[in-house]
């Protein structure tokens, strides 16, 4: 089955403890890319990869990393989490990019609430 | 910068209506996105718009797109109860030579009631 998944669904975690939140896709897309959605702001992005090795960052970067080695794997990385970065986390991916015919295929979220 | 606005931000309908949900955007791009979430679920793709004047069609739902005005509209026909979700609009932009940034709007909450 063609699905983007992400890991942990779920998380609660204090202030300053690094964690990671992996995001796998079995579909051979190129592109991926995070997602925070905070109530009354929507979707807003966080980085994206245009294929391995090849990241960039999208409107909210600060405070996290990603790293694309592989092409189905793009983690993202709280080195250092607040409690400001407490929000609900999306995967997504595309065979495009979303600017050439791409739609995405969301991950199914990660509620991550920060002490 | 790139605004994406969605209106209305929330709409309760009855069952059998008809309405229309609008995206604006401030910037010139071909190509807008509707997606769909259920509550506490993930985002659904319903439609891709790639060109201006693009209408696409999937049941009760039709989008289409007007990129000299830089509006995209989402009518709903005779609504149906399975069709309360929310509703977001996307666009890609493409100012900064690169092809992956998509900007959201903050999402239509539609309730449809009996």
């Amino acid at each position: 089955e063609a699905q983007v998944t992400q890991n942990p669904r779920y998380l609660i975690t204090v202030t300053g403890k690094k964690l990671t939140v992996t995001c796998s896709q079995n579909m051979n897309h190129e592109y991926m890319s995070w997602y925070r959605q905070d109530p009354g702001l929507g979707l807003r992005q966080i980085y994206y990869s245009m294929n391995v090795e090849v990241t960039d960052k999208g409107d909210v970067p600060e405070g996290y990393k990603v790293s694309r080695k592989e092409k189905r794997n793009f983690p993202l990385i709280l080195e250092s989490p607040s409690p400001n970065q407490t929000s609900l986390y999306f995967c997504a991916s595309s065979l495009f990019p979303p600017g050439v015919t791409g739609e995405l295929f969301f991950g199914e979220g990660s509620r991550l609430t920060v002490l | 910068e790139l605004k994406v606005e969605q209106n209305p931000l929330f709409l309760s309908m009855q069952e059998g209506k008809n309405y229309t949900i609008y995206c604006n955007y401030s910037t010139t791009s071909d190509r807008l996105y509707w997606y769909r979430q259920d509550p506490g679920k993930s985002l659904e793709s319903l439609f891709v718009l790639l060109s201006n004047g693009a209408v696409k069609q999937e049941g009760r739902l039709m989008a289409s797109l007007d990129t000299k005005a830089r509006l995209s509209t989402l009518h709903i026909t005779a609504a149906v109860h399975d069709l309360s979700a929310t509703y977001f609009c996307a666009v890609d932009r493409r100012s900064r030579g690169s092809q992956g940034n998509l900007i959201f709007g903050k999402g239509t909450k539609l309730s449809v009631k009996p």
